[in-house]
């Protein structure tokens, strides 16, 4: 079965700082994507970034960018130049075809002004 | 980015009845929709996946008669939670799947609170 670990449960980094969260995932299939997603305290998920499996480039969006190392089963998101609005929980999730969307246990992340 | 409603967003029923909550996709066909029930600062538990037409695959520990999903169109499914008890109450977050190639991505609804008292 397909496992997502978050181990920091929670971070906290002043405005502008760039931070780090890690994600780490189990599989035995060679096909799938892998999301950030963000959940304010609305509790609405919103989607920060995508990775297919295949692509061997790292996803970028803006200010978020991943690690992916699909050998090592990672997945990180750096957040640069981090803003207040960032606040929020970030799940690291795995998506493996129309069978399993499985979420990491959440990295609470506080932006400090 | 696409649209998925789910109603109601809040809900208060009386131990032993049963709450119907539903979830559509409002402008694009989903195969597959995913249910989960989310605890207060815990993540996204996976409670049951279904495909249009089929039956919901549930995931270990979850009741299957307790916790009905159907997802009878490809813009509409149901969890409905049935003999509810306090201990039901919980926020549920449905999630409508879109899939093709360099598309695919998970479209989340509002959540549902769900107390029974």
């Amino acid at each position: 079965a397909q496992t997502v670990t978050q181990s920091q449960p929670e971070m906290s980094v002043q405005e502008a700082e760039t931070v780090t969260l890690s994600c780490t995932y189990d599989t035995s299939e060679n096909n799938y994507y892998l999301f950030w997603y963000k959940q304010p305290p609305s509790r609405q998920m919103i989607l920060v970034i995508r990775q297919e499996a295949y692509k061997q480039q790292n996803a970028t969006e803006n200010r978020f960018s991943v690690n992916f190392q699909k050998a090592a089963k990672s997945f990180s998101l750096k957040i640069s130049d981090s803003q207040l609005g960032d606040t929020a929980m970030y799940f690291c999730a795995f998506f493996q075809g129309a069978q399993k969307l499985v979420f990491g246990q959440g990295t609470r992340l506080t932006i400090n002004p | 980015g696409a649209v998925v409603s789910q109603h109601p967003s809040w809900v208060i029923c009386k131990s032993g009845t049963s709450v119907k909550i539903e979830c559509r996709s409002l402008d694009f066909q989903a195969t597959t929709m995913f249910w989960y029930r989310q605890f207060p600062k815990q993540s996204l538990m996976l409670m049951a996946t279904s495909n249009e037409g089929s039956k919901a695959t549930y995931e270990q520990g979850v009741e299957k008669d307790k916790f009905l999903i159907n997802h009878a169109s490809l813009t509409l499914s149901t969890l409905t939670v049935t003999s509810a008890h306090p201990e039901d109450s919980s926020f549920y977050i449905c999630s409508a799947a879109s899939t093709g190639v360099g598309s695919t991505e998970a479209f989340f609804g509002q959540g549902t609170r769900l107390t029974v008292v």
